[in-house]
């Protein structure tokens, strides 16, 4: 499975948004990028995902770079309860059986 | 709403002794998969599981063994707990393929 790359942490203030990048250099044409988030003490949550094309939910945008090598995961108003690690996984389309790699992901701290 | 359970959120025991966790999805998924959890180490997948009594070895299955005789519910097993044992187990199931993975509350062992 492909790696990606992700600061270990990062800073917002409350009601700003906040843009969590993530490298995926060797990404390959079947792997979709999966964000996850673990608040603490929880198990993680799914966010969001997208293969090629800019996506968005209730939850977050993700902007996905024109060659698929980078993606940016993109809270517009970060909350305190948006204060978790936050992972970006890429799921190949073959692999059938559900399996997550996750990484270190980024530690999101939110100031009041 | 979808749920994942798990046995206990926090279990102390004793060096040797046999330990199980159990896991129980209310969502009729196919899959189900034991993660452990480890400052600086991330999430590691110990086993999953494709269908009732169907297994497969993960990234660190060592130490540990599990049953799936329903569908609904996945056990990890510590044959003799050991000290280097003591992390935070997840549990997730999924439906398959690249659908959403949905984790349980984590449980937090201790072994003395």
């Amino acid at each position: 499975d492909a790696k990606t790359t992700q600061p270990n942490s990062m800073e917002s203030n409350e009601e700003e948004p906040v843009h969590l990048p993530c490298n995926h250099s060797t990404i390959s044409g079947t792997d979709y990028i999966h964000w996850y988030r673990q608040l603490p003490s929880q198990g993680p949550e799914y966010v969001i995902h997208g293969l090629t094309s800019n996506v968005n939910n209730r939850m977050a945008s993700l902007a996905i770079a024109e060659d698929r090598k980078s993606s940016t995961l993109i809270l517009h108003r970060a909350t305190l309860r948006d204060a978790a690690v936050y992972y970006c996984i890429l799921r190949d389309v073959n692999n059938q059986g559900g399996k997550l790699i996750f990484g270190q992901g980024t530690e999101l701290s939110v100031k009041p | 709403d979808v749920k994942v359970t798990q046995s206990s959120r926090y279990l102390v025991k004793r060096t040797g002794e046999k330990v199980f966790l159990e896991c129980v999805q209310d969502m009729d998924h196919e899959n189900m998969f034991w993660y452990r959890q480890d400052p600086g180490l991330g999430l590691r997948l110990i086993y999953f599981s494709y269908d009732v009594k169907m297994k497969e070895k993960g990234d660190i299955p060592e130490g540990y063994s599990v049953s799936r005789e329903k569908k609904e519910r996945f056990s990890l097993i510590l044959e003799s707990a050991s000290t280097n044992q003591t992390s935070m187990y997840l549990c997730a199931s999924t439906i398959g393929g690249l659908k959403t993975q949905y984790f349980g509350p984590g449980t937090r062992l201790l072994v003395l």
